[in-house]
């Protein structure tokens, strides 16, 4: 079975642009997570997704937002880029179930300049 | 305010010996704790998990142990490997929110030959 998929893999953009990452979870998997891994603060949840619908949000600005399609793909966006945006963006697929292991992908590595 | 916390950011354990890493939260809330190992440039990889109706899970080389009344959890690994040498990251989760994790700030092991 194929794992987590992210792309791209590096990305470079200059403030104020905006940047949209993509997520193809583990077939079969409906739920997919965002996170952003910093030096300083570590790994932080972002936003799930469920069902095409966000089932769980963490505290980021409005700047950050995704969505998902209907084959459990994901996608994130984050807009008006600041330099601070600068991280590895993970994203993690789990099955159903109260209590799933989440599974990982190799994730975006986002700079901003 | 970091809910899961690792006070240990680097550990040196010789070949063989038994690794123990810890890992402290705050959240009574939490109810599933997980263990991720992560090489760099690579997302985390599930380790092993437990939920709070245990206070032992094992599976082969790990085993973690859950001390709620002291909302303290470690992770055992016997014997240690060269391969082990990697981050370690605890996680959280509170009920009905599995997807969405908590993490620690990691622990670098270091299994020396």
């Amino acid at each position: 079975k194929a794992g987590v998929t992210q792309t791209p893999r590096y990305l470079i953009k200059t403030r104020g642009q905006q940047v949209t990452l993509s997520c193809s979870p583990i077939s079969g998997h409906r739920s997919v997570s965002w996170y952003q891994q910093t030096p300083g603060q570590g790994l932080q949840f972002l936003f799930e997704y469920f069902s095409e619908t966000q089932r769980n949000k963490g505290n980021f600005p409005g700047r950050f937002s995704g969505r998902q399609f209907s084959n459990s793909r994901s996608e994130m966006n984050v807009s008006t880029l600041e330099l601070g945006d600068s991280a590895l963006y993970l994203c993690a697929s789990s099955g159903q179930g109260s209590y799933n292991e989440q599974f990982f992908g190799p994730g975006t590595r986002l700079t901003v300049l | 305010d970091q809910q899961v916390k690792q006070n240990s950011p680097s550990l040196s354990v010789q070949e063989g010996r038994i690794s123990i890493l810890n890992c402290d939260y705050t959240n009574s809330m939490f109810d599933y704790f997980l263990w991720y190992k992560k090489y760099p440039a690579e997302g985390p990889t599930f380790l092993i998990s437990i939920s709070s109706i245990k206070d032992k899970n094992e599976d082969g080389r790990f085993t973690v142990f859950l001390n709620k009344s002291a909302k303290h959890l470690s992770l055992h690994i016997v014997p240690s490997q060269p391969g082990d040498s990697a981050v370690y990251f605890c996680a959280a989760s509170e009920t009905g929110t599995a997807s969405k994790l908590t993490f620690g700030t990691g622990t670098r092991l270091q299994v020396t030959l």
